[in-house]
């Protein structure tokens, strides 16, 4: 059965720090990985997706960026935190025309 | 530009009644309409899902409708349970034939005992 693996859980980093997340699947070939937040009180916003390895689609412009380094990891990145960088980070996976699975989230906080 | 929309952001139901959670979307080239649950600080969990070729699916207490011509779906849950208590968030892929999902802003559905 497919897995997804999503670390750390919990992350409190100060405001310039570097940020990385990483997000990797199991049981399945050539996902389609996703990074979704969820800021405080707000929906879940898509940040990334990509449908294979180096393939990368930015949907908003932000202080952040994402890598697909091999089939079934996916990281998230940034070189200096902002404040507004704080939220619930969602890692997700789907094949073709099916629903998405997610990671149990990270939670970030920037200090 | 919120392409798909959930207008109550909670909705409070009695254990037992019927729970109704609605949801609208603006783009029509959306074809794969989803719901998920999400309890704090897990990930969404996948709840029921409809093709645009339908506008019923039924999974149990969970029932999803779609309304093509209003862009509209809604998700019943009945009876309710208190452990139905979540937040729920529609969800719309297919689009320009992309797959990812599109997420609506989620609504806290309470169930009072």
């Amino acid at each position: 059965s497919q897995t997804i693996h999503q670390w750390p859980a919990t992350l409190v980093q100060p405001v310039g720090s570097p940020l990385s997340l990483e997000c990797t699947v199991e049981g399945t070939s050539n996902p389609n990985l996703y990074w979704y937040r969820q800021a405080a009180g707000r929906g879940l916003q898509l940040l990334f997706y990509s449908v294979g390895i180096g393939q990368i689609s930015s949907e908003v412009p932000q202080n952040l960026s994402a890598s697909r380094p091999q089939d079934r990891q996916f990281i998230l990145s940034s070189k200096k935190l902002l404040l507004s960088d704080s939220g619930f980070y969602l890692c997700a996976w789907s094949s073709t025309n099916t629903e998405a699975f997610f990671g149990q989230g990270t939670r970030l906080t920037v200090v | 530009d919120q392409q798909v929309k959930q207008n109550s952001p909670s909705l409070s139901v009695q254990e037992g009644r019927i729970s109704i959670l609605n949801c609208d979307y603006t783009n029509s080239m959306f074809d794969y309409f989803l719901w998920y649950k999400k309890y704090p600080a897990e990930g969404p969990t996948f709840l029921i899902s409809i093709s645009s070729i339908k506008d019923k699916n039924e999974d149990g207490r969970f029932t999803v409708f779609l309304n093509k011509s209003a862009k509209h779906l809604s998700l019943h849950i009945v009876p309710s349970q208190p452990g139905d208590s979540a937040v729920y968030f529609c969800a719309a892929s297919g689009a320009g034939g992309a797959q990812k999902l599109v997420f609506g802003q989620g609504t806290r559905l309470t169930i009072n005992p």
